[in-house]
């Protein structure tokens, strides 16, 4: 399995203009997220997806979009990039909770290598 | 809402100290409690958990337990290493999401 798999690793763009930040993960898991990394900020959460054709935001949602049309791929488009965006971009993913005793074993969180984004 | 708080860093210490990285947390219920640490240049990676009051995770010589009456998850190791320098971030499972402490970086020194 290669995990979660992030592309580009570095990349840099000119105010207002308009990328995508791929990423895959072959391990079937249901849950995908995007998080950012600033200085000082730990990890926060952008938008996730509980499953395909499902999405909803997270705690810093404002000028990204997403989509989830397959289990696999959960791409992050910035759609007119500005200098505030300027960070480490994280995609996650994990199994399925339940209810039942299974659920427990499900909260462990896979994360891709990170995609640092630079916007002057 | 949910919260994770963690010690400020950096931590600077010399190889075979003793460590504690402090965390509390703010939750309704009993959430599932993680240590992930993060080496220079990769992403995030599980240290360690624990899902239910009194559990202890452990890893790699690093251990945490579940403080139910304190709302605690310390992270311990008895003697670090140089290859243990890293970011260590606490986190919390709430609902389908994963809320993170702002990190804590730890240099070992020789």
């Amino acid at each position: 399995n290669a995990g979660v798999t992030q592309t580009p690793k570095f990349q840099v763009l000119k105010t207002g203009q308009s990328m995508t930040l791929q990423c895959a993960q072959d391990m079937n898991h249901e849950y995908m997220s995007w998080y950012r990394q600033d200085p000082g900020m730990g990890l926060r959460l952008i938008h996730y997806s509980v499953g395909a054709g499902i999405t909803d935001q997270g705690e810093v949602p404002n000028g990204y979009n997403v989509s989830r049309s397959t289990t696999e791929d959960f791409p992050l488009r910035l759609l007119s990039a500005a200098p505030s965006q300027t960070s480490v971009y994280f995609c996650a993913s994990r199994e399925r909770g339940s209810s039942s005793g299974r659920a427990r074993s499900a909260d462990t969180q896979y994360f891709g290598p990170g995609t640092r984004l630079t916007v002057l | 809402g949910d919260s994770v708080t963690q010690m400020e860093g950096p931590v600077t210490l010399s190889e075979e100290a003793f460590l504690t990285i402090n965390c509390t947390y703010t939750a309704t219920g009993y959430p599932s409690l993680f240590w992930y640490v993060q080496y220079p240049g990769e992403g995030l990676q599980l240290l360690l958990k624990a899902t239910k009051a009194d559990d202890k995770g452990s890893n790699k010589g690093f251990e945490a337990t579940y403080r139910k009456e304190t709302t605690s998850f310390h992270l311990e190791k008895g003697s670090v290493q140089v290859s243990d320098s890293a970011v260590y971030f606490c986190a919390l499972k709430s609902g389908n999401k994963l809320i993170f402490g702002a990190g804590t970086r730890l240099a070992v020194h020789p």
